[in-house]
């Protein structure tokens, strides 16, 4: 089955600072590869996604790039604020009727 | 839109009694998630349903754990006879599968606590 790898596990930034959150994946027919925010005691929430026909997508502050012959994909967040302080997952799906793995999730800490 | 509802939204009760944990999908949505989430062993899929049908129950710890989907508005995780391990943040997800492969929306969780 498919693994996702993630990488770091915790990650302290200051506020205005850039932060890059890496992620490799293991089963080649995987296509979709959405990235989650959870903010303290709360749920996870879709905040990017990317799909394998696409190298790179931006939404503000927020990109993610996709290298499919490398297996990996990777979350940029540009000028980070401490309300970008959460839980970040990255995951990878593919033809299992919506069957997403995620990875283990890294702490991004954003000092004011 | 109201999301995906789940309840309880806490649950507290002593090791040995059932517990049943409760999940409405968005409507339209057909797959249905039921993860378990602890500090230790991070976000964990128990069991995945695809127009009602359970298609992947690798995740589920051991029978004292079950689910089932008798409609595609309502599923139940049970939990019989809990034990305190089983404490944790449970969550319901789903997702529209139809149009290819799409996000999953997550329930506010319910947080369960065996004593």
């Amino acid at each position: 089955g498919e693994n996702v790898e993630q990488h770091p596990s915790t990650l302290s930034v200051q506020e205005g600072d850039s932060a890059v959150i890496k992620c490799t994946y293991s089963d080649s027919a995987s296509n979709y590869f959405p990235w989650y925010k959870q903010e303290l005691g709360k749920r996870p929430q879709l905040i990017i996604d990317i799909r394998s026909n696409v190298g790179e997508k931006k939404d503000q502050r927020i990109a993610v790039t996709l290298n499919k012959t490398a297996k990996h994909f990777s979350l940029h967040i540009t000028e980070t604020q401490p309300e970008d302080s959460a839980v970040y997952f990255c995951a990878a799906e593919g033809g299992n009727a919506g069957k997403s793995t995620f990875g283990d999730g890294t702490t991004l800490t954003v000092k004011p | 839109d109201a999301g995906v509802i789940q309840s309880p939204r806490h649950e507290v009760t002593e090791m040995g009694q059932e517990v049943t944990l409760r999940c409405k999908p968005i409507s339209g949505h057909n797959s249905l998630f039921w993860y378990r989430q602890t500090m230790m062993r991070g976000l964990e899929l128990l069991i995945y349903f695809n127009n009602n049908v359970p298609i992947d129950d690798s995740g589920m710890p051991e029978d004292r754990f079950s689910a089932k989907m008798p409609n595609a508005s309502f599923s139940t995780l049970k939990i019989q006879p809990s034990e305190p391990r089983d404490s944790a943040v449970y969550f319901c997800a789903s997702s529209p599968q139809d149009r290819g492969a799409q996000p999953q929306h997550f329930g506010d969780g319910t947080r369960l606590s065996i004593l």
